[in-house]
């Protein structure tokens, strides 16, 4: 257990309005990031962090917007939920020190957009 | 085509039979992570190799890393219905371990 919790579990929406999914750690690790899994398409990274205010777009971070004021938690916002975002979506940490640089994930987030 | 290539996609297999999964980078490999899930569960990590040629056990899992086919396989010996699931792997292309691309996961099914 890494100390990492996701909410909601599972949220169902409507296209259009504005979702925000929490991780949270409890390690203080350096490193946070947001993945999503689709089928056919495995984990793909939205955004990550590497430190409080310090963020970087993934190869899917169109339409997704992430903040870290607080070095526990990172907040994905999609603006404007459509369709195509619904999927699981992942949150890790990763200490980011050599020689234990892993990256463990969450239990998962299930958006439904419809 | 995918930059880390895993297969195969799906594989079924008697309890007590062997088996193999591979992953393939089309970009250099610094590491390679596997991982086990659950379905509707997170990601639990397996192993990480780092050098070319370093081989990792643990209970009836090992895995390898061959750097210079940029290549890493997983052998289940003995399989049981606990290892049932989606295997991914990720790999390390940058050298730093901050970021990983993954591969679209081998479902593993067990059968008795």
């Amino acid at each position: 257990d890494a100390g990492i919790t996701q909410s909601p579990r599972h949220k169902v929406t409507e296209t259009g309005t504005p979702v925000t999914l929490r991780c949270h750690q409890t390690e203080n690790h350096r490193y946070m990031y947001w993945y999503r899994q689709d089928p056919g398409h495995g984990l793909r990274l939205i955004h990550y962090s590497y430190g409080v205010k310090d963020t970087d777009k993934g190869e899917v971070s169109d339409g997704y917007s992430v903040s870290r004021s607080k070095t526990e938690d990172f907040l994905l916002t999609l603006e404007s939920a459509t369709s195509s975002q619904t999927s699981v979506y992942f949150c890790a940490i990763n200490s980011g020190l050599a020689g234990t640089d892993t990256q463990y994930f969450g239990p998962g987030t299930r958006l439904t957009v419809l | 085509s995918q930059e880390l290539e895993q297969s195969p996609q799906s594989l079924i297999v008697q309890e007590g039979k062997n088996l193999t999964i591979n992953c393939t980078s089309s970009k250099t490999l610094y590491g390679l992570y596997w991982y086990k899930q659950k379905y509707g569960e997170g990601l639990i990590f397996l192993m990480m190799l780092q050098k070319g040629g370093e081989e990792k056990s643990h209970e009836k899992i090992t895995a390898k890393l061959d750097e210079k086919k940029q290549q890493s396989s997983l052998h289940i010996t003995a399989s049981q219905p606990s290892h049932a699931g989606i295997y991914l792997c990720g790999a390390d292309n940058t050298g730093t371990a901050s970021k990983l691309t993954f591969g679209t996961g081998t479902r593993l099914q067990v059968t008795l």
